[in-house]
């Protein structure tokens, strides 16, 4: 089942923050965080693996609350090179052993103006 | 360069024809997934591989299959082509296996446009 990501689009000015939302409705192993910009391929950004994990990424965090099946990332301070698609990816893991498979969300239009 | 090659970068063939679309893992990683992504979509599923065999699939047309060679490398073949299989087709690579879980790395895509 796909994660629903909230909001759709993000318009910024450099310098303001910024708050991406994932949400499942399945129980979670990980959540990715991958961007994409237009006309290339996504590039990984960060892994959470366990509930209430927060990772970051110079001024780019994210948290995992595995009990509500939410991960949410954080820009901070942004930048024109942060615009770009944002794609959560989930994996459902049923029994010991995963081989990885990510569903992605519909992804999160993130625009920073000067 | 992200590691992960694929070939060819763009496409273009007629309706009812068949193409193979080719992708070569970062070296050392195992899992190589293949997703779909058209015009202003996401990213759909369509198949796993690991170490040569399936691990997974999504909802790929049963026109579509894909296999994973002895060297890692893989191919997805499209046949009875449609007007809308034209998408942007993405091949990544992860060292994913087990327990352990890591991030994908892409390659660059394969544009293919069906007329």
């Amino acid at each position: 089942q796909q994660p629903v990501q909230s909001p759709q689009a993000v318009i910024l000015r450099e310098g303001e923050d910024a708050v991406i939302n994932c949400s499942s409705s399945k129980a979670l192993y990980s959540v990715h965080w991958y961007r994409q910009k237009h006309g290339e391929a996504p590039v990984f950004l960060m892994i959470l693996l366990k509930g209430g994990e927060q990772k970051g990424h110079d001024k780019i965090s994210a948290s995992f609350n595995e009990k509500k099946q939410q991960s949410s990332l954080y820009l901070t301070a942004s930048q024109l090179s942060y615009s770009g698609t944002y794609f959560c990816g989930t994996e459902i893991r049923a029994g010991g052993t995963s081989y990885g498979k990510l569903t992605f969300g519909q992804g999160t239009i993130l625009t920073v103006h000067p | 360069d992200s590691g992960v090659t694929q070939t060819p970068k763009h496409l273009i063939t007629a309706t009812g024809q068949r193409v193979t679309l080719r992708c070569s893992p970062r070296s050392g990683d195992l899992s190589v997934y293949w997703y779909q992504q058209s015009l202003d979509q996401g990213l759909q599923f369509l198949i796993q591989y690991y170490n040569g065999e399936e691990r997974a699939k999504g909802n790929i047309l049963e026109r579509f299959s894909a296999q994973q060679f002895p060297d890692l490398h893989s191919e997805l073949n499209l046949s009875s082509l449609e007007l809308g299989d034209s998408a942007l087709y993405f091949c990544a690579s992860s060292r994913t296996g087990g327990r352990k879980n890591y991030g994908y790395t892409f390659g660059s895509g394969t544009r293919l446009t069906v007329v």
